[in-house]
């Protein structure tokens, strides 16, 4: 089973933030935060990914709380393009270890 | 642009068939996973593996089969099809170091539908 939790939908306007929130409250020491997104029928798209600090890239940037217990994904700047199921998943980084998807966030984006 | 790339794209069958599905990794990437996806669901692992090799396996009969070869490519094969194995097949491959894994990279997909 998934080791996340996250809301089933969210909506955000164009061009504003949207925030979308994750708890894993289980999660172990050596265990990262990975973000997915998926867009209908495609293969899953790889956003970012942390283990205790905030990170940023291009797409977005990923908020780990100090306990780490949840983290936030923000996209800064919404589109229409990012309207897709986004992905949650904690993971140990070894050789064996699986990406456990959950049932994700879908998030709408409208204009 | 993952540089992950799957054939077919579509694909039908009838129950009881099999059928082979095919994944080209990124260069240099040593470790391949392939999921199933169902229809409103999320990704489950199949297995994984790594030169060559199965190092991981999700809670899949023994029908669902792999290789990997040196090329960087793989393949999943599926005996005696049935109608639920009617999905989204997806490979993701990553390079595994000795610190660890990178992130795994996914296909677009392989749509099979058994009749």
């Amino acid at each position: 089973d998934a080791k996340t939790t996250q809301p089933p939908s969210m909506d955000c306007a164009e061009g504003r933030a949207a925030n979308l929130p994750c708890n894993h409250s289980t999660i172990s020491g050596n265990e990262y935060v990975y973000w997915y997104r998926q867009i209908h029928s495609q293969g899953p798209q790889y956003i970012i990914h942390g283990l205790k600090n905030n990170e940023t890239n291009e797409m977005a940037s990923l908020i780990i709380t100090e306990d780490r217990k949840s983290s936030t994904l923000i996209l800064p700047h919404a589109t229409l393009r990012d309207t897709a199921v986004y992905y949650c998943i904690v993971l140990y980084n070894q050789a064996g270890t699986a990406l456990i998807f959950g049932k994700g966030t879908t998030l709408s984006v409208s204009s | 642009e993952t540089g992950v790339t799957q054939s077919p794209t579509h694909l039908i069958k009838t129950r009881g068939q099999q059928v082979t599905l095919r994944c080209s990794s990124q260069s240099g990437h040593n470790t391949v996973s392939w999921y199933q996806q169902a229809l409103g669901q999320g990704p489950q692992f199949i297995f994984q593996y790594y030169r060559e090799e199965e190092n991981g396996r999700g809670n899949f009969p023994p029908r669902f089969s792999g290789l990997q070869f040196p090329n960087y490519s793989s393949e999943l094969n599926v005996n005696a099809l049935e109608l639920d194995d009617s999905a989204l097949y997806l490979c993701a491959s990553s390079r595994l170091l000795p610190q660890g894994r990178e992130t795994q990279y996914f296909g677009p997909g392989t749509r099979l539908l058994v009749l």
